[in-house]
């Protein structure tokens, strides 16, 4: 049973242009949705999260757009950079109540095109 | 501060053999997690660990153990190894301590394992 469901599989962007990337939940538990970021040979790193209380979180050129009731959540790149070219990873968890485990959606990799 | 840690970074098995992957970190983290990553599947939780001496089952334990002897290492065994277990894992590390950033997950650099 796939909890987070993840799209696109894959997308290329023109350098500049915005990148978005959408997921879905199921678990209304959830309580915390964190995107991470891996580049090649590496290991996950957090990116930006949220939590359900606020519909958007904003750092720099990266937004988590939040909708609860949907049960949907998306990142935005804006202005988006060839050093962006990465997988990423939505995620979910329901906290201190399930030993802060996070379930990962299936992967985007991002290919920003010069 | 080496962070999340893991050896070795890669690993040829013939399939039956055993092995056994581990994980360190040095920033007194109190849970740590075993993941398995495959192309188009993210990564899936394998076992875990809320503190020393102790372990759990995640989304796909069969055919791996654990165990966390000490609080700053977490070790993966396959005790015989199957093609379906070729795979690249990944240890992580966080510390639950009341903020946002504190669901954060520390992942180590991974560990790229084949079974033939």
């Amino acid at each position: 049973q796939q909890q987070v469901k993840q799209s696109p599989q894959s997308l290329i962007v023109q350098k500049g242009g915005i990148s978005i990337i959408n997921c879905a939940y199921e678990n209304t538990a959830f309580d915390y949705f964190p995107w991470y970021q891996q580049f090649p040979g590496k290991g996950p790193a957090l990116l930006i999260a949220i939590r359900p209380d606020v519909s958007e979180k904003k750092e720099g050129r990266f937004t988590i757009s939040f909708n609860k009731s949907a049960k949907q959540f998306s990142l935005h790149i804006m202005d988006s950079q060839p050093g962006d070219s990465a997988t990423y990873f939505c995620a979910a968890s329901a906290g201190y109540s399930s030993a802060s485990k996070i379930i990962f959606g299936s992967g985007t990799r991002l290919s920003i095109r010069p | 501060n080496a962070g999340v840690t893991q050896t070795p970074k890669f690993r040829v098995l013939k399939t039956g053999q055993s092995m056994t992957l581990l994980c360190a970190q040095d920033m007194n983290h109190e849970y740590m997690y075993w993941y398995r990553q495959d192309p188009g599947m993210g990564l899936r939780l394998i076992h875990y660990s809320v503190g020393e001496g102790t372990t759990a089952k995640g989304e796909v334990p069969d055919g791996y153990n654990v165990s966390r002897l000490k609080k700053q290492n977490f070790l993966l065994g396959l005790e015989s190894a199957a093609p379906s277990q070729t795979s690249v894992y990944f240890c992580a590390s966080s510390y639950p301590t009341g903020t946002l950033r504190t669901y954060e997950q520390y992942f180590g650099p991974g560990t790229r394992l084949t079974v033939t």
